[in-house]
């Protein structure tokens, strides 16, 4: 049964630094994983998609890197700015392509100015 | 140009009603999903429907039916609810592999 695990639970920063969020997961044998953004009290916001063939994906400030034989990917920010804060959540979609997201418990971040 | 909506957006109501969540989407997807996100923000797939044919159904109530008149909706309904059943509930769709997510409906029941 896949589990995945997000540490820190919550994480505070003073603006300007990088930083890194973790998972992992209990199965190596994933078809994909995604990171998303959580702002208090709305949606989900896809951030990253990486393939189980690739190793990392880059959009603007962040890159998530994915080790799938350690089972870990990490989530980096750079250049950590106020309004990158909000709950950071990591899914990992199963082999066989069912769609079935299995999320991780989310790594809350506050970045103060 | 909202890609995946839910309505209501706030839903307060007594134990043992039922009631309905509605979902669309925009994006012309094959898939559509409800997730369910506890009180601890644990986010649970409930179930997962493919051009109006239901492939996931994680253990769930069967006081939770999942109706998909088309491939732009999967609308949720639920019976006999309970205290339990207070939560966030978010309605998704992927066409391949990425899925987005509605803004998600708070269900209070007292």
């Amino acid at each position: 049964k896949q589990e995945v695990t997000q540490i820190p639970a919550a994480l505070s920063v003073p603006e300007g630094e990088n930083l890194v969020l973790n998972c992992s997961f209990t199965d190596s044998a994933i078809y994909n994983l995604q990171w998303f953004r959580q702002d208090p009290g709305k949606g989900l916001t896809s951030l990253l998609l990486i393939q189980s063939s690739q190793r990392e994906q880059t959009s603007g400030r962040l890159n998530a890197s994915l080790d799938k034989s350690s089972g870990r990917s990490t989530l980096y920010i750079a250049a950590s700015q106020p309004g990158d804060s909000a709950t950071y959540l990591c899914a990992v979609h199963g082999s066989g392509n069912t769609g079935k997201l299995i999320f991780g418990q989310g790594t809350t971040l506050q970045v103060k100015p | 140009d909202t890609a995946v909506s839910q309505t209501p957006k706030y839903l307060v109501t007594q134990m043992g009603n039922d009631k309905s969540i509605k979902c669309e989407q925009n994006l012309g997807h094959d898939t559509m999903y409800w997730y369910k996100q506890d009180s601890k923000k644990f986010l649970k797939i409930m179930f997962s429907y493919n051009n109006k044919e239901l492939i996931i159904n994680e253990t769930v109530p069967n006081r939770f039916s999942p109706k998909s008149p088309d491939k732009a909706h999967l609308n949720l309904h639920i019976n006999s609810l309970e205290l339990g059943d207070s939560a966030v509930y978010f309605c998704a769709s992927s066409r391949a592999d990425e899925q987005y997510f509605g803004p998600g409906t708070r269900l209070t029941v007292t």
